[in-house]
């Protein structure tokens, strides 16, 4: 089955304990990226990844970093979590074609809650 | 900078109805449109995509279409069941290659 996958689905930590939640997709999709979701303000964008090594800002990175070693993982990672990083959490994937984007799948989320 | 409205907020219909579901954007200067249904607490489930060549797609009871040179989509959904009852995002990608989401609209279909 074609999806995208998130782990762990909820997290509660405490402030400056380093976590990683991890993407992965089996549908070979050359985009990937990570998008936040809070109440009032809609899903916002982390960062992004146009292939493997290749990885650029979305409109909320501070806090957070990524890396893309393979096509298929992508994961997300808070050095120093903050309690403003308490959010809903969706990675997404889709193929290129040319400039043309295809429609992105989204995985299940993340709840993280910081303390 | 790239900015998505959804009206209205919410939505409350009866059973069996036919609904618009409204989303403008600032830019015209898009590769596409996606619509996307999520329910509480889950995931973005990907109902629609129009690439901005095309002025509408359609897929069973649901059908969107796009006027980019408005900067307008419209989601039309065909004799309403309580299963529709989700909230609906809209999104659009233009050239940085992000999607900019509304923050959607929570739609409530009564039995």
């Amino acid at each position: 089955e074609a999806q995208v996958t998130q782990n762990p689905r909820y997290l509660i930590t405490v402030t400056g304990k380093k976590l990683t939640v991890t993407c992965s997709q089996n549908m070979n999709h050359e985009y990937m990226s990570w998008y936040r979701q809070d109440p009032g303000l809609g899903l916002r964008q982390i960062y992004y990844s146009m292939n493997v090594e290749v990885t650029d800002k979305g409109d909320v990175p501070e806090g957070y970093k990524v890396s893309r070693k393979e096509k298929r993982n992508f994961p997300l990672i808070l050095e120093s979590p903050s309690p403003n990083q308490t959010s809903l959490y969706f990675c997404a994937s889709s193929s290129n074609t040319g400039s043309f984007y295809n429609e992105q799948f989204f995985g299940p989320g993340t709840r993280l809650t910081v303390l | 900078k790239q900015e998505v409205t959804q009206i209205p907020a919410a939505l409350s219909v009866p059973e069996g109805e036919n609904l618009v579901l409204n989303c403008s954007f600032t830019d015209s200067a898009i590769y596409n449109l996606q619509w996307f249904r999520q329910d509480p607490g889950k995931g973005l489930t990907s109902l629609l995509l129009i690439q901005s060549s095309q002025r509408e797609q359609t897929s069973g009871r649901l059908n969107a279409s796009l006027d980019k040179s408005s900067g307008r989509s419209t989601l039309y959904i065909a004799a309403s069941q309580p299963g529709d009852s989700a909230t609906y995002l809209c999104a659009v990608q233009g050239g940085s290659e992000k999607l900019v989401f509304g923050k959607g609209t929570k739609l409530t279909v009564n039995p």
